[in-house]
């Protein structure tokens, strides 16, 4: 157990619709990343967020937002979906600046975009 | 830009066999990480180790061991006497130096499936 939490584990939706994934980071954790793994793209980097604000950007579509609250946790909002946005969502956290700094990951939420 | 290649897509070994999973990288930083992750049937990526671009020495943990070589640019990941259980999609990554602020944001390779069988 990584100590990273995503709900809802797995989603099912239809074309059109939003969808908020959740993530609660491993306690201390500051940092928040979002990561997309499909069959095309494989695992991409999708944004980061350090204690509350945007830290980076990856290839992360207009149709995506994400934030992180103040008790650290971190929603990513899906809109507009389309049967390409089927996927599944990692959120991963850690804590920069530590001396052995590393990516703890969730075991993800499963989008299928119907 | 970053890149990491693994260009084995799939590997089947009989359980006992040693198997050598390879990665390539390509960066302009002088300061990186590298990590293996481990993704097995379940769907968790499962850390497995982080290596700066600093220490070239080579890591053994039980079974596991690495050989990264700076000068070719390769990390790759060695599974002495492979059991079943070692049966996943194993990833490569890269990451950028801390003092640009993203010091974990990964760049992935497309991975390689491991099958390991009696």
């Amino acid at each position: 157990d990584s100590g990273v939490t995503q709900t809802p584990k797995h989603l099912i939706t239809a074309t059109g619709q939003r969808v908020t994934l959740r993530c609660s980071p491993r306690s201390g954790d500051l940092s928040v990343y979002w990561y997309q793994q499909s069959l095309d793209q494989g695992l991409q980097f999708l944004i980061q967020y350090y204690n509350g604000e945007e830290r980076a950007k990856g290839n992360i579509l207009e149709r995506f937002s994400a934030q992180q609250f103040p008790d650290l946790h971190s929603e990513l909002n899906l809109s507009s979906l389309e049967l390409g946005d089927s996927a599944l969502y990692f959120c991963a956290s850690s804590d920069p600046g530590t001396a052995n700094e590393k990516l703890f990951f969730g075991s993800g939420t499963q989008l299928s975009v119907l | 830009a970053q890149k990491v290649t693994q260009a084995q897509t799939e590997i089947s070994v009989v359980e006992k066999e040693d198997v050598t999973l390879d990665c390539v990288y390509e960066t302009r930083d002088t300061t990186y990480y590298l990590f293996w992750y481990k993704q097995p049937p379940s769907g968790e990526l499962v850390f497995l180790i982080r290596r700066n671009s600093f220490d070239e020495q080579n890591e053994i943990s039980g079974r596991y061991s690495w050989n990264f070589q700076k000068s070719t640019s390769s990390f790759n990941f060695t599974i002495t006497a492979s059991q079943v259980v070692d049966s996943a999609v194993y990833f490569c990554a890269l990451s950028e130096a801390p003092n640009t602020g993203t010091a974990s944001k990964l760049t992935f390779g497309t991975g390689t499936r491991l099958q390991v069988t009696l």
